[in-house]
């Protein structure tokens, strides 16, 4: 019974294109995080969503925008994907911030 | 914000021996330091952690030593395995439930 499931696990696309990416925790967590690791394994935090409120949103480009219908769930929709996007993107959840995060396996998205 | 260095980002050791990586944060306020093991094609793993009341904690073979004063955190694998090689990331807590990690460091345990 995975804890943080994420979908799709592998993600081809060309620039331009419009995708989204899935994730799911049945862990009861309060915080739900996307991260981005780029190709020299850096960590990258996008966002947080705690209680379905946006409370971290770093420098991140306007195209990516994260939806999260309830406490469960934290999707990752990117509009008009750029080279640069290529990365793994990684969703995690923890219960307050008191407590480390339980990760998903990762989606590697490759934008040719 | 948060700033947290790790040290080295490659670590090359004999089954066996011992490994050791260093990490250093900027915020006094952080309070709760995890370590995360990331293993090829997956997601990274809590390994263990340590809270700002406590020096050291030890689980089997690994251990973390933290000292606030000087803001230094560390990670200790003794016997070290073929199975240990992986990324090792380090994190301090931050606002808003956020953790800052480490750069990550490449551990190959050679047999």
């Amino acid at each position: 019974d995975t804890a943080v499931s994420q979908t799709p696990k592998y993600l081809v696309t060309q620039m331009g294109n419009d995708k989204s990416i899935k994730c799911e925790q049945n862990l009861g967590h309060d915080t739900m995080y996307w991260y981005k690791q780029d190709s020299k394994k850096f960590l990258k935090i996008m966002f947080s969503y705690n209680n379905k409120e946006l409370i971290i949103n770093e420098t991140v480009p306007n195209r990516f925008s994260p939806k999260s219908p309830d406490k469960a769930h934290l999707n990752l929709h990117i509009n008009s994907l750029e080279l640069g996007d290529s990365a793994v993107y990684f969703c995690a959840s923890s219960r307050d911030g008191r407590y480390g995060y339980t990760f998903g396996s990762g989606t590697r998205l490759t934008v040719v | 914000g948060e700033n947290v260095e790790q040290h080295p980002s490659t670590l090359s050791v004999q089954e066996g021996d011992s490994a050791v990586i260093k990490c250093t944060y900027s915020d006094s306020a952080s309070n709760y330091f995890p370590w995360y093991k990331q293993e090829l094609g997956k997601g990274p793993q809590l390994i263990i952690d340590i809270r700002s009341n406590v020096g050291e904690k030890k689980d089997q073979r690994i251990a973390v030593t933290l000292n606030k004063t000087a803001k230094h955190f560390s990670l200790h694998i003794t016997e070290t395995q073929p199975e240990d090689s992986a990324v090792y990331f380090c994190a301090a807590s931050g606002p808003g439930n956020q953790f800052y990690f480490g750069t990550g460091t490449s551990l190959t345990v050679i047999p």
